[in-house]
């Protein structure tokens, strides 16, 4: 059975600090990963996909890498802001030909204080 | 429209009513996901369609939990006498069918069994 781990659990940091948030799975039996951010009160939205071939995505401030191998990947924040402030999700799908479901880890909720 | 809609965004049971949660998804849509998520907790997967086949209900919790799609798009998920374990955030999501791999999520609807 899948598991989905994110270390840490909460992280409080300065504005302008660089951090990394880090998810692991135990199948590295995997069809893409998935990180989301979650604001309270609010549903998933979506902040990179990386699919099983390959090893990074990038998009604006955010770098999420993939070692599908070691099951590991992190999520790069560079330049925090207060704004960037929310719940970090981890999400895998199975490889291909099993059910599109997401197995989620617990999240990391992140504070950056101005 | 826009994004997947949810109703209602809160409701409180008392124990032992049935309840019905209504998922609107992103227009074209041809995967829709349910999700529980307890509070403090990562979402967990509940069942998912393809259309109007329901291809994996394996995380139903239970035979209180109901999901129906009967015309490829509106999906209710409904829970009968309800327990106070049934407390949690219920997210719905969706994803196109042609060629994206992302889930988008709706805000979720918010259940108290008292």
């Amino acid at each position: 059975k899948q598991e989905v781990t994110q270390i840490p659990a909460a992280l409080s940091v300065p504005e302008g600090e660089n951090l990394v948030l880090n998810c692991s799975f135990t199948d590295s039996a995997i069809y893409n990963l998935q990180w989301f951010r979650q604001d309270p009160g609010k549903g998933l939205t979506s902040l990179l996909l990386i699919q099983s071939s390959q090893r990074e995505q990038t998009s604006g401030r955010l770098n999420a890498s993939l070692d599908k191998s070691s099951g590991r990947s992190t999520l790069y924040i560079a330049a925090s802001q207060p704004g960037d402030s929310a719940t970090y999700l981890c999400a895998v799908r199975r490889g291909q030909g099993g059910s599109e479901k997401l197995v989620f880890g617990k999240g990391t909720k992140l504070t950056v204080n101005p | 429209g826009a994004g997947v809609s949810q109703s209602p965004r809160y409701k409180v049971a008392k124990r032992g009513q049935d309840v019905a949660l209504r998922c609107d998804p992103i227009s074209g849509h041809v995967s829709l996901f349910w999700y529980q998520q307890a509070l403090g907790q990562g979402p967990e997967f509940l069942t998912y369609f393809q259309n109007e086949a329901q291809l994996d209900k394996s995380g139903l919790p239970s035979d209180r939990f109901f999901a129906e799609r009967p015309e490829g798009s509106v999906s209710t998920l409904k829970i009968q006498r309800t327990q106070q374990e049934d407390s949690a955030v219920y997210l719905c999501a969706s994803k196109s069918g042609s060629g994206t791999d992302t889930q988008y999520f709706g805000p979720g609807t918010r259940l108290t069994v008292l």
